[in-house]
C-alpha cells in the first residue's frame, strides 16, 4: 500500500519569502501525485497534479511541484508567498491502478505573516 | 450551487446516538468517498464506492457504515457515536479511472461532527 510523508507540520514565513514543502511517498510502481490546499474553514481544492510527462508541474496561484522519481519526492514550491497563501497543504498519492484510492499526507500548515 | 453537497454542515450529538451524514453530487461521477480529518492526522479514508453496487472499507471503517442509495448519493452512518468520532468529515467524488485516468477527487464543504 502507498503512504505519504510530509516533512513539516508547521511552516511560518514572511510575505515574499520562497516556499518549499517536502513530500515523499512510498510505492514502487507508477503513481499519480497531487497537492491539495485547504484555506481556513474551507474544503480541499486541487493545486496541481502529476500523471506523466514533464516532471515539473505548474498549478494555480503560482505554485509548482517537481516529481523526482529516484527520490520518491514531489515537493511543492512557490517563489514568493503572499498572506493569502495561509492554508493547510496536503500531498496525496494514488497508485497507477484504476482501482487504487488516494492516500493523503498529514498536512503542512503554512502561516504567512504580512 | 456546490457540485458536492454535504448535510448537515455541523452537528453536535451525544454518545450512543445514531448519526447519518449525507452526501450528494451533481458531477455525474461514479466514485464516491468518505474521509475524516483530524488535526495532525490529515485525511483518512473511511469507506469508498466505485459504483452503486460497490462498497469498500477504507483505512478506518470500524464504527461506521455507508449506503450508496444512487449514483449521486452516498451516506455515512455512525450507529452509536462515541467522542473519538468527533472530527471533520469530507465526502469526495471522482471519475471512473478506467475511463479517465485523472484520479483527482472533488470535495464537499465538510460536516463537522461533535460527539459529547
Amino acid at each position: 500500500a502507498q503512504s505519504v510523508s510530509q516533512h513539516n507540520h508547521h511552516v511560518i514565513l514572511s510575505e515574499a519569502a520562497s516556499l518549499e514543502l517536502g513530500c515523499n511517498y512510498s510505492y514502487g510502481g507508477t503513481v499519480n501525485l497531487f497537492w491539495y490546499v485547504q484555506y481556513p474553514g474551507q474544503h480541499l481544492q486541487l493545486l496541481l497534479k502529476y500523471f506523466s510527462g514533464d516532471p515539473l508541474v505548474k498549478g494555480i496561484k503560482g505554485f509548482e511541484a517537481e516529481f523526482i522519481k529516484s527520490k520518491f519526492s514531489f515537493n511543492l514550491r512557490k517563489p514568493s508567498v503572499q498572506w493569502s497563501d495561509t492554508a493547510e497543504y496536503f500531498c496525496a498519492v494514488n497508485a497507477g491502478s484504476g482501482y487504487s484510492t488516494l492516500t493523503f499526507g498529514k498536512g503542512t500548515m503554512l502561516l504567512v505573516s504580512p | 450551487d456546490a457540485d458536492v453537497t454535504q448535510t448537515p454542515r455541523n452537528r453536535i450529538t451525544k454518545t450512543g446516538k445514531r448519526i447519518m451524514l449525507e452526501c450528494s453530487q451533481t458531477k455525474g461521477h461514479d466514485r464516491m468517498y468518505w474521509y475524516r480529518q483530524d488535526p495532525g492526522l490529515g485525511l483518512r479514508l473511511i469507506y469508498y464506492s466505485f459504483d452503486v453496487k460497490d462498497i469498500n472499507k477504507g483505512e478506518i471503517s470500524d464504527g461506521y457504515s455507508v449506503s450508496r442509495q444512487a449514483q449521486a448519493k452516498f451516506s455515512l452512518s455512525l450507529e452509536s457515536a462515541i467522542p473519538n468520532q468527533t472530527a471533520l468529515y469530507f465526502c469526495a467524488t471522482g471519475e471512473d479511472r478506467r475511463r479517465s485516468n485523472t484520479g483527482e477527487l472533488f470535495f464537499g464543504e465538510g460536516s463537522r461532527l461533535t460527539v459529547l
